[in-house]
């Protein structure tokens, strides 16, 4: 039961363009979205999150778009960097219940070619 | 000074064999978690401690059994190891739930041969 998928496994991105990781939840009571970053051997690092009151967060290079109504989001990095390569998480919870428990997607491995 | 450290980093060892791995926070927040990373890569919560309370405990097997002395440790024990258990386990904490985002550690590989 995944309750959020990231259908893509990979992404591959030339340096300098546009990165656009997206993310698909089926729980219709998730009203707070988070995107973690996670290097080789390291934990997962808090990048950014957003709200259901909004559609949109940006922060820096990173963006983050909500479509409520498509139960859909993505993740957008502009301009990609080489160190930006990793494997990003797309997570969903409830806050107005547990808020404690984070539901993480598979992940999508990026790779920003020089 | 590590935010959230584990240890092991890594721990290999044969079925039927009880291990702990360790965790310890020294970012004063109050909620304490373990996730945990199978083969197909899906990182799934365990166990959420808030001040030394469990508050979720995510049909894990009672063999897998969670401490927490203090809000700034939270320790995973793990009796009679089966195959199934190698995993990646993350430890993580937060100060007000999920909404202010985990703070995770580098985890601990466990390989049961």
């Amino acid at each position: 039961d995944q309750q959020v998928k990231q259908n893509s496994p990979s992404l591959s991105v030339q340096e300098g363009r546009i990165s656009i990781l997206n993310c698909d939840y089926t729980n219709s009571m998730f009203d707070y979205f988070l995107w973690y970053k996670k290097y080789p051997a390291e934990g997962p690092t808090f990048l950014i999150s957003i709200s259901s009151i909004k559609d949109k967060n940006e922060d820096g290079r990173f963006t983050v778009f909500l479509n409520k109504s498509a139960k859909h989001l993505s993740l957008h990095i502009v301009p990609s960097q080489p160190g930006d390569s990793a494997v990003y998480f797309c997570a969903g919870t409830d806050s107005g219940g547990s808020n404690y428990k984070l539901t993480f997607g598979k992940g999508t491995l990026l790779t920003v070619n020089p | 000074d590590t935010a959230v450290s584990q240890t092991p980093k890594y721990l290999v060892t044969q079925m039927g064999n009880d291990k702990s791995i360790k965790c310890e926070q020294n970012l004063g927040h109050d909620t304490m978690y373990w996730y945990k990373q199978d083969s197909k890569k899906f990182l799934k919560i365990m166990f959420s401690y808030n001040n030394k309370e469990l508050i979720i405990n995510e049909t894990v097997p009672n063999r897998f059994s969670p401490k927490s002395p203090d809000k700034a440790h939270l320790n995973l024990h793990i009796n009679s190891l089966e195959l199934g258990d190698s995993a990646v386990y993350f430890c993580a904490s937060s100060k007000q739930g999920a909404l202010g985002g985990y703070t995770f550690g580098s985890g601990t590989r466990l390989t049961v041969v």
